[in-house]
């Protein structure tokens, strides 16, 4: 079945710094979705992507697709202590409807 | 606040006992994913209603079973509870298209002693 793995598990950074995760498909998605899960709540969309190749910003945080679309990132510039959580990364799973399959997740650490 | 209310928040309960989470998914949605999350672990999906129809199955034991009613909201029964019940349970709703995002309820933590 189709598998959507993200790298990495872990990320530790000093307030600051740029943070990066990435998410591989094992299939071709129709479109990404990304969620953030804050320390003990529920995780929270925040954005989709659609387009091969494409790019999107919020602020610090950039999305990318890639042209194949079976990858995708999300970068953080200057990390702050608001941005700890977990981040995942989701696609839908073939033909099912609106099932999404996520990844294993991102989980950030930032230290003032 | 995403729409999405599960109840309760908190469950405490014994091996072997039976308990059901609730979730009423946003005003409009029709379908409802219910989620297991443990610790440190990412979210395993566990079913889909959509409509009051099951739509789609995923990791769910045969222990657990769920339902989506009339009024739209949805109950995930888990049985014969085992320690490694133990997790946070997520169910999030979606509208009518296969694009929509999910919204997700503030979940339940589920603790088996």
């Amino acid at each position: 079945g189709q598998q959507v793995m993200q790298i990495p598990q872990y990320q530790h950074v000093q307030e600051g710094e740029d943070f990066t995760t990435y998410c591989n498909s094992s299939t071709t998605l129709s479109n990404i979705q990304w969620y953030k899960q804050r320390p003990g709540g529920h995780p929270v969309f925040l954005i989709q992507l659609v387009k091969s190749g494409e790019v999107k910003k919020q602020k610090r945080l950039t999305f990318q697709f890639g042209e194949a679309k079976k990858n995708s990132s999300l970068h953080i510039t200057a990390t702050q202590t608001t941005d700890v959580g977990t981040y995942f990364c989701a696609g839908p799973q073939g033909t099912s409807y609106g099932k999404l399959t996520f990844g294993q997740g991102t989980i950030l650490t930032v230290h003032p | 606040d995403s729409g999405v209310t599960q109840t309760p928040k908190h469950l405490i309960t014994a091996t072997g006992q039976r308990v059901t989470l609730r979730c009423s998914p946003r005003s409009g949605d029709l379908s409802v994913y219910w989620y297991q999350q443990s610790l440190d672990q990412g979210l395993q999906f566990l079913i889909q209603y959509y409509n009051g129809e099951e739509r789609a199955k995923g990791n769910i034991l045969e222990r657990f079973s769920a339902q989506q009613f009339p009024d739209l909201h949805s109950e995930l029964n888990l049985s014969s509870l085992e320690l490694g019940d133990s997790a946070l349970y997520f169910c999030a709703s979606t509208g009518t298209s296969s694009t929509d995002t999910q919204y997700f309820g503030p979940g339940t933590r589920l603790t088996v002693l």
